[in-house]
């Protein structure tokens, strides 16, 4: 059974900075161009991240470009997502995925004072 | 980017009956395009990728159709549990672009 689950989420203040981390077994990690998509309270869903499974290759968003960091580690089968300057519109439930078939349960970032 | 344009917003129908969500896209996508279905509360679910071809145990009252950069999404044998909000998604070219997402109930 293939699952990935979502850890890293909580509250935090605008400015600061998050690490989610997404730990996925039941399938090659490292052979899955792996994705991050958000969710704000009430809204459609955002593709946020990709990052290749051929060359590491990485894409963003143009709304996260330059704060947001995506990355693999195929030894550990884990992606992560690191989130800087945080502002008050990243709020949102943050799922793993891969390509286009396998859902995280997501990871809830509240970014308030 | 590539803009998907998902209708309708909203949509009501019978238990029973079949109903037609379509996304167009606003460049040329070849086939890369899936379908999510979302419950309240829960994370998306795959049933389409590739246009046309069914995630693996989605029941085959879904189905995927492609003409040329339009692309539609119906449901036939509407029951309760099909009340859910639809959305595409273009993979064909980063960044990967969602529609606004069909809202479906069932009467």
């Amino acid at each position: 059974e293939v699952q990935l689950l979502e850890s890293g989420g909580g509250l935090v203040q605008p400015g600061e900075s998050l690490r989610l981390s997404c730990a996925v077994s039941g399938l090659t990690f490292s052979t899955h161009t792996m994705t991050w998509v958000r969710q704000a309270p009430g809204k459609g869903l955002e593709w946020v991240s990709g990052i290749s499974a051929a060359d590491g290759s990485t894409y963003y968003a143009d709304s996260v470009k330059g704060r947001f960091t995506i990355s693999r580690d195929n030894s550990k089968n884990m992606l992560y997502l690191e989130i800087n300057s945080l502002r008050a519109e990243d709020t949102a439930i943050y799922y793993c995925r891969t390509q286009v078939t396998y859902w995280g349960q997501g990871a809830l970032v509240t970014v308030s004072s | 980017d590539i803009q998907m344009t998902q209708s309708p917003s909203s949509l009501s129908a019978s238990v029973g009956a079949r109903v037609t969500i379509t996304c167009r896209a606003s460049q040329d996508i070849k086939n890369y395009l899936a379908w999510f279905q979302q419950k309240p509360g829960r994370a998306p679910k795959s049933l389409i990728h590739a246009a046309s071809t069914l995630q693996s145990g989605v029941p085959s009252k879904f189905s995927g159709s492609q003409s040329g950069t339009d692309f539609t999404l119906t449901i036939s044998n509407l029951q309760p549990e099909d009340s859910a909000t639809y959305y595409c998604q273009q993979y064909n070219s980063y960044p990967h672009t969602f529609g606004q997402g069909t809202k479906l109930e069932i009467k």
